[in-house]
């Protein structure tokens, strides 16, 4: 069965560093969304894109934050400046259809982020 | 806002025992309701989803069940097994948010967690 796959499975950066968390949905998918889990927290929404641009996006997404999807099958979120509290398990999601509302998200394992 | 809530917070049954999950949410306009599993220091896999029009859905041993009007949903687990042991999540997808039309952010409860031991 098709899944999303994450890279890596765990980054530790020192505060203040740029980081890339790469995500490659499900080929045939096209809605794309990140989530982070801070340790012993619910799951929280950062942004969803469709057609090269951002959906929709949370109080989180600050401009620290940026996505992008670099060529046909990458999906990337990078945080510019990390701070101790960016300390988190992201997971990259993917659907066929964000619109409609009858597609499920499919998840990724998650890279853990560990800022230093 | 939309606040999801899963009760209870943990769960430790026997082997074979029938059990029912709960989630509830305070904002009934929703396009549809996921349930998940994690286990320890994974990602989430989809369980089961149902549309706002529906009422029930079945996979298996799992059976998930949806009262939008009252912000209501459960999940059965029927004769439940060891390898059954993990995180169970409900999730809600939102018609709007604060700025209009949403486009698939899902609203997480923070989990039951299942420890079914034989």
């Amino acid at each position: 069965e098709p899944e999303v796959t994450q890279t890596p499975s765990h980054q530790v950066t020192q505060m203040g560093q740029e980081v890339i968390l790469r995500c490659v949905p499900i080929s045939n998918h096209l809605y794309f969304y990140w989530y982070r889990q801070i340790l012993g927290q619910k799951v929280e929404f950062l942004v969803s894109f469709y057609n090269n641009e951002i959906s929709e996006k949370s109080e989180i997404f600050d401009d620290q934050f940026s996505v992008e999807r670099p060529d046909g099958s990458n999906f990337t979120l990078k945080i510019r400046s990390t701070k101790l509290e960016d300390s988190a398990m992201y997971f990259c999601a993917s659907s066929q259809r964000g619109l409609g509302g009858d597609q499920p998200q499919h998840f990724g394992d998650g890279t853990r982020l560990s800022i230093l | 806002k939309q606040e999801v809530t899963q009760i209870p917070a943990a769960l430790s049954v026997p082997e074979g025992e029938n059990l029912v999950l709960n989630c509830s949410f305070t904002d009934s306009a929703i396009y549809n309701l996921q349930w998940f599993r994690q286990d320890p220091g994974k990602g989430l896999t989809s369980l089961l989803l149902i549309q706002s029009s529906q009422r029930e859905q079945t996979s298996g041993r799992l059976n998930a069940s949806l009262d939008k009007s009252s912000g209501r949903s459960t999940l059965y687990i029927a004769a439940s097994q060891p390898g059954d042991s993990a995180t169970y999540l409900c999730a809600v997808r939102q018609i709007t948010n604060a700025g209009g039309t949403s486009y698939g952010k899902l609203t997480f409860g923070q989990g039951t967690i299942l420890t079914v031991h034989p």
